[in-house]
């Protein structure tokens, strides 16, 4: 399928290493966060939700964490695989003016897994 | 359980033509949003509907429009086709409102306008 990942930003990691995938967010009204990732002709993948009452999440090999002073997310993936390989999206939920949400998608970055 | 199903995978249409895209969601699931995706670019968002009725939409002209049907399907409908067009477009749905459930999406339907 076509690159989703053209033009966007490479992290290049080696096989078993940990990954930090990192995200500024826009809005400091944001109050829930999404990690996608989408590999190459396909949609994106739910990872990992966090709220704005956590700073730390964990799930099966990744870690999402949120620091709300400097509108930062990341994504940590231990011990990467070549599965991994792939592009990840932060996303944020901004609220409409009629208190319904729309998810907002950060620019992407391209992780490739080398062996 | 079958995810989001999105129909047909790919199109060709010429500029001027009109398209229909559709989306079938997770069962259960009462909320389906639609996303255009550029190449090497994160999604954008054009509509969001729950329980069959319009509750976002993004920057996008009159010539999108969508709908929701009785069984939470959906259609994202896009007249007078420009070149700029070309695109991903992706559906996603969700048990809840976006505010607090998370979307999951379909592998989309490439549109590609001659």
């Amino acid at each position: 399928g076509e690159s989703v990942g053209l033009h966007l930003p490479t992290l290049s990691v080696q096989e078993g290493d940990n990954s930090i995938i990192n995200c500024a967010y826009s809005n400091s009204a944001s109050d829930y966060f999404i990690w996608y990732k989408q590999e190459s002709g396909k949609g994106p993948q739910f990872i990992i939700d966090i709220r704005s009452n956590m700073d730390k999440r964990q799930g099966q090999r990744v870690t999402v964490l949120l620091n709300k002073t400097v509108k930062h997310l990341s994504l940590q993936i231990a011990a990467t695989q070549p599965g991994d390989s792939a592009v990840y999206f932060c996303a944020e939920i901004l609220m409409t003016t009629d208190s319904w949400g729309k998810l907002q998608f950060g620019a992407g970055t391209q992780v490739v897994v080398t062996p | 359980d079958a995810g989001v199903t999105q129909s047909p995978t790919h199109l060709i249409k010429t500029r001027g033509q009109q398209v229909t895209l559709r989306c079938s969601p997770i069962s259960g699931h009462k909320s389906v949003s639609w996303y255009q995706q550029v190449l090497g670019q994160g999604p954008q968002f054009i509509f969001q509907y729950y329980e069959k009725e319009e509750r976002g939409r993004g920057n996008f002209p009159d010539r999108f429009s969508a709908r929701q049907f009785p069984n939470y399907s959906s259609e994202l409908n896009v007249n007078a086709l420009l070149l700029g067009d070309s695109a991903l477009y992706l559906c996603a749905s969700s048990s809840g409102t976006v505010s607090n459930q998370p979307q999951h999406f379909g592998d989309g339907t490439r549109l590609s306008i001659l």
